[in-house]
């Protein structure tokens, strides 16, 4: 079966810093993949989507960048973290029919 | 672009009861809408697809229905349980383009034993 696995589950960082967050997909192949960010008490924002290694494409201009450098892999980074940039991140891949399934989230507190 | 609504409030409710909770959206009618349910700290987990063509679609206690006139979807819980309280968000569809689903904020569900 397919799950998703999402790291670190929980990060506090300092404003300025640099942030590196992994998702990695397993039992599936080619899947689309996505980055949201979910602010408290707020819906989800998709921040990134890609449909192959090395295809990304940005939904919202923003401090942040995302990579695939494998296929089950997408990574989601800033070179300098911002306040705003506080909130839930969520891996996500759609392959099963037209659903999404989600990871565990990442929260992150940038002070 | 789609805008969807969903009651920011939340929605209390005694065990054993129905609850209802309503998702609208405006310009374009999609071509499915999909309900989804959230717990705190966790990432939502889908539950129920229904097309433009079904008028009603079930999967054991939960029924959802997707009037297109109206622009409106209704999810219902039936015989609810306080293990039902979660945020339940609806999400639909592009019009056109790639498959990339717009997410509704959710509504809280609180289910009182």
């Amino acid at each position: 079966s397919q799950t998703i696995h999402q790291w670190p589950a929980t990060l506090v960082q300092p404003v300025g810093s640099p942030l590196s967050l992994e998702c990695t997909v397993e039992g599936t192949s080619n899947p689309n993949l996505y980055w949201y960010r979910q602010a408290a008490g707020r819906g989800l924002q998709l921040l990134f989507y890609s449909v192959g290694i090395g295809q990304i494409s940005s939904e919202v201009p923003q401090n942040l960048s995302a990579s695939r450098p494998q296929d089950r892999q997408f990574i989601l980074s800033s070179k300098k973290l911002l306040l705003s940039d506080s909130g839930f991140y969520l891996c996500a891949w759609g392959g099963q029919g037209e659903s999404e399934v989600f990871g565990p989230g990442t929260r992150l507190t940038v002070l | 672009s789609q805008k969807i609504e969903q009651n920011s409030e939340a929605l209390n409710i005694q065990e054993g009861k129905t609850a209802t909770l309503t998702c609208n959206y405006t310009n374009y009618s999609p071509a499915y809408l999909q309900w989804y349910r959230q717990d705190p700290g966790r990432g939502p987990v889908f539950l129920l697809l229904i097309r433009e063509n079904e008028k009603e679609k079930r999967k054991e206690r939960l029924k959802v229905t997707f009037d297109t006139t109206l622009k409106q979807s209704l999810f219902h819980i039936t015989a609810s349980q306080p293990a039902d309280s979660a945020t339940y968000l609806c999400a639909l569809p592009p019009n056109t383009g790639f498959q990339k689903l717009v997410f509704g904020t959710g509504t809280r569900l609180l289910v009182s034993p």
